[in-house]
């Protein structure tokens, strides 16, 4: 069964510091895709980045990154250089073939920067 | 232009209420969902509709009823409202290919007194 694992309740974290946001998953679907959105506080959710099972290289987006280990089933966020605006509930989510393309997700990680 | 919205943002109702929630997207999406985000932020999928077509119904009482008119719009209605529905609830939309993350609306607030 599909399953997404967000260990990390709440962080707090340094401006302009980088930050690493955990992320496990879990799945028997050799094809499946995984993406983090962020979630401010006015409640909206916003997609930041994707990683394909089979994509090579991991994923980056401006300040976004993600560590992908495929072996050890994890899809870390890495945010470079935080910022106020970071501030917001992080969510990681997966999907797969067997999942009739619907997304689960993580029960988040609330990020919080400290000017 | 907005991508997915939805409306109202906000729904205070007494228990007992019927009250429903559109969701429109001019994506050109093929795939819209119903998600419902719990006082614990929790995300859980709870209807996914392809073309009009019902494809997911997770366990939801069957108070819920989406109603997919087309594949542009998809509507939430929920009967005999209980304190316990009080959540966000969030429609989006995706294509099939497992690249494609959702569009979000920006939520429903529903608060059942």
């Amino acid at each position: 069964a599909q399953k997404i694992t967000q260990t990390q309740p709440g962080m707090f974290v340094q401006e302009k510091e980088a930050v690493t946001l955990d992320c496990t998953y879990d799945t028997s679907d050799p094809s499946y895709g995984l993406f983090w959105y962020k979630q401010p506080s006015s409640g909206e959710m916003i997609f930041l980045i994707y990683q394909g099972s089979y994509d090579q290289q991991n994923a980056t987006e401006g300040r976004y990154s993600l560590n992908f280990q495929k072996a050890r089933k994890s899809a870390n966020l890495v945010i470079s250089a935080s910022q106020l605006g970071d501030s917001a509930m992080y969510f990681c989510a997966m999907r797969d073939w067997s999942s009739a393309s619907k997304i689960i997700f993580g029960s988040g990680t609330r990020l919080s920067i400290r000017p | 232009d907005t991508a997915v919205s939805q409306t109202p943002k906000y729904l205070v109702t007494q228990m007992g209420n019927d009250k429903s929630i559109k969701c429109e997207q001019n994506l050109g999406h093929d795939t819209m969902y119903w998600y419902k985000q719990d006082s614990k932020k929790f995300l859980k999928i709870m209807f996914s509709y392809n073309n009009k077509e019902l494809i997911i119904n997770e366990t939801v009482p069957n108070r819920f009823s989406p109603k997919s008119p087309d594949k542009a719009h998809l509507n939430l209605h929920i009967n005999s409202l209980e304190l316990g529905d009080s959540a966000v609830y969030f429609c989006a939309s995706s294509q099939g290919e497992r690249n494609y993350g959702y569009t979000f609306g920006s939520g429903t607030r529903l608060t059942v007194v």
